[in-house]
């Protein structure tokens, strides 16, 4: 049973390019959550989706930042206009639907670096 | 505003000790905790998760949880080097939109 997946795993961009990261859950699993990770900081909640469907976006930026789980393909997030200040390791965890399971599983993670 | 507070460390305890690893946490509605390792540079990797008071056991790793107190504990038997990692405590809150809070981590460093 393939694990969660995240690609690319390392991404180099410079400030004003965007960034896209790839998350495909676990087999079996509908819910995704994004979590952003700063050297020596703890995780930070970012968005949650189901299927077409963002459940609570509250931790993420108002601006540039963005996320979807489409129908077909794995969870996207998308960063427009990168700067310095979003360079972090950005990690994809996902669940069951709530009520199976609440434990989240997590993938290895993309390293962003904006130069 | 939802809380989990756990002491950074590091904690250093030689090989072969139990090391005990604590978490507390604001939210008293707070249903679900977890306990992650993260080992430097790797993602959070799911250890126990614990929903009722009392212990429950997996092999070397115990999960305590008090919630009169408010606190989770993790306790390692039989502490390896290879048990050297950042153990972060998670918790959320059932009914709300299960989205976990977590804890900075703790860093637990097991020596020869």
């Amino acid at each position: 049973n393939a694990g969660v997946m995240q690609n690319p795993r390392h991404l180099v961009r410079r400030r004003g390019q965007e960034a896209r990261l790839r998350c495909s859950p676990m087999k079996g699993h509908s819910h995704v959550y994004w979590y952003r990770q700063l050297p020596e900081e703890g995780l930070k909640f970012m968005v949650y989706l189901q299927k077409e469907n963002i459940i609570d976006e509250s931790g993420m930026p108002k601006e540039r930042f963005s996320a979807e789980f489409p129908k077909e393909g794995p969870s996207i997030l998308r960063i427009q206009q990168v700067v310095r200040g979003d360079s972090a390791a950005y990690f994809c965890a996902s669940s069951p639907p709530p009520g199976d399971s609440y434990e989240q599983y997590f993938g290895p993670g993309t390293r962003l670096t904006v130069t | 505003q939802k809380e989990v507070e756990q002491n950074s460390g590091p904690l250093s305890v030689p090989e072969g000790a139990i090391a005990s690893l604590n978490c507390t946490y604001s939210d008293r509605g707070s249903q679900s905790f977890f306990w992650y390792r993260q080992y430097s540079g790797k993602s959070p990797e799911l250890i126990m998760s614990i929903y009722s008071n009392g212990d429950k056991e997996d092999g070397r790793f115990t999960a305590q949880l008090n919630k009169a107190s408010q606190y989770v504990s993790l306790l390692i038997r039989d502490s390896q080097p290879s048990d050297s990692a950042t153990y972060l405590c998670a918790v959320i809150l059932t009914g709300g939109s299960y989205i976990p809070t977590f804890g900075r981590g703790t860093s637990l460093i097991v020596h020869p």
